[in-house]
């Protein structure tokens, strides 16, 4: 079974730390996903990485960064955090082989919660 | 871009029905359906391709129909296991990267 692991299941910090949000799968993936769920709205695509050092904006990348320098490893930076970033975070990962065949494999989430 | 949702809460009764319905306003290479509970990471239920293929699982299955660009999930003889939040996924561009909608929350009761 694949695995993605999130770092920390609940975090909270300050207005204007800069944050981090690590995310790792175990199946060798090419595409890595961050998400932003909020009630009613769904899941919305912050990033997405499609290789290392590869990356593409989402729908909601604004306030956000990410990092890839290995493959299993896709990270979500908010460089100055502010309270409407308040939300629960979900990485992702699928394999490139099959593209729109392939489901996406969740982590468990991060809830974050600034201050 | 993000596809529509319908209805946004169902309450069933144990052995009921329902339908779920996802809309979009654009061509579609494939819709995915997953299943969420609450506090757990989204768990994918199946894949709808192009072609109106139809995916079952267990007694959850869906359809899709490509020239409506639409695809339903039925949930039949509902178990409580069904509880939980259902999303679709599309797929506008074959990468594997979707839009999703905003939820269905069902709830089964006894």
């Amino acid at each position: 079974d694949v695995k993605v692991t999130q770092s920390s299941r609940y975090l909270v910090k300050r207005t204007g730390e800069k944050v981090f949000l690590e995310c790792v799968q175990d199946m060798d993936h090419e595409n890595m996903f961050w998400y932003r769920q909020d009630p009613g709205l769904g899941l919305r695509l912050i990033y997405f990485s499609y290789d290392v050092k590869m990356k593409e904006k989402g729908d909601i990348p604004e306030g956000y960064s990410v990092s890839r320098e290995k493959k299993e490893r896709f990270s979500l930076i908010l460089e100055s955090a502010s309270t409407n970033q308040t939300s629960m975070y979900l990485c992702a990962s699928t394999p490139v082989a099959g593209g729109y065949r392939q489901p996406q494999h969740f982590g468990d989430g991060t809830r974050l919660s600034i201050l | 871009q993000q596809p529509v949702q319908s209805p946004q809460a169902v309450i069933l009764r144990e052995g009921e029905d329902a339908v779920i319905n996802c809309s979009s306003s654009k061509a579609l290479y494939s819709v995915h359906w997953y299943r969420q509970k609450h506090g757990e990471a989204p768990v994918f239920l199946m894949i709808l391709l192009k072609g109106g293929e139809q995916k079952g699982h267990e007694k959850i299955s869906a359809s899709f129909n490509e020239k409506k660009q639409q695809s339903s999930l039925y949930l039949t003889a509902s178990q409580l296991s069904y509880s939980g939040t259902y999303f679709c996924g599309t797929d506008l561009y074959s990468w594997g990267k979707l839009q999703f909608g905003a939820g269905t929350q069902v709830v089964v009761t006894p």
